[in-house]
């Protein structure tokens, strides 16, 4: 079965450092990968996507990237942090051929505090 | 740009009564359209899957309806029961790979 993994499960950075966070998959082979950041209260912002290694689309400009450097790993990194990068991080997986479900399935997340 | 909203941010119910959520959006239909559910602090968890062309999905005690031309999902959790507190997602697929969520519903069911 495919399970997926994030880490680290809580954070708290001051402004200006750096951030790498980091997700796996387990089971499965050329998954979708999603990074969401859902600010408290608030519905989930996609962030960034990749539908193969090397390949990642950017929803939103702003201080974050992302890279996948391993068909199921996906990282998302800041250079520096920004007081309005706090928020929960979520990595998810979807199903990398088409007409298969779409369904997306989420990793436990990060919750990120920048002070 | 794509709109998605969800109906009030707080639902409170009885156990045993019907919840309805509506989920509401703009523009052009989605092809299908997702529900999921999220417990405080985890992860969404997905719950239904309908297509533009389906009228109706089923799944235990939920039902999820889709009405193309009011553009709008409902989604019904029938004999409520207090495990089904939670906030749910309505999560639209405009465009390729990508799915658009909407803020979410939270609902508390009463004993």
């Amino acid at each position: 079965s495919q399970t997926i993994h994030q880490w680290p499960a809580t954070l708290v950075q001051p402004v200006g450092s750096p951030l790498s966070l980091e997700c796996t998959v387990e089971g499965t082979s050329n998954p979708n990968l999603y990074w969401y950041r859902q600010a408290a209260g608030r519905g989930l912002q996609l962030l960034f996507y990749s539908v193969g290694i090397g390949q990642i689309s950017s929803e939103v400009p702003q201080n974050l990237s992302a890279s996948r450097p391993q068909d199921r790993q996906f990282i998302l990194s800041s250079k520096k942090l920004l007081l309005s990068d706090s928020g929960f991080y979520l990595c998810a997986w979807s199903p990398g051929l088409a007409g298969v479900s779409n369904e997306q399935f989420f990793g436990p997340g990060t919750r990120l505090t920048v002070l | 740009s794509q709109k998605i909203e969800q109906n009030s941010e707080a639902l409170n119910i009885q156990e045993g009564k019907t919840a309805t959520l509506t989920c509401n959006y703009t523009n052009y239909s989605p092809a299908y359209l997702q529900w999921y559910r999220q417990d405080p602090g985890r992860g969404p968890v997905f719950l239904l899957l309908i297509r533009e062309n389906e009228k109706e999905k089923r799944k235990e005690r939920l039902k999820v309806t889709f009405d193309t031309t009011l553009k709008q999902s409902l989604f019904h959790i029938t004999a409520s029961q207090p495990a089904d507190s939670a906030t749910y997602l309505c999560a639209p697929r405009f465009n390729d790979y990508k799915l658009s969520f909407g803020a979410g519903t939270t609902v508390t069911v009463r004993a």
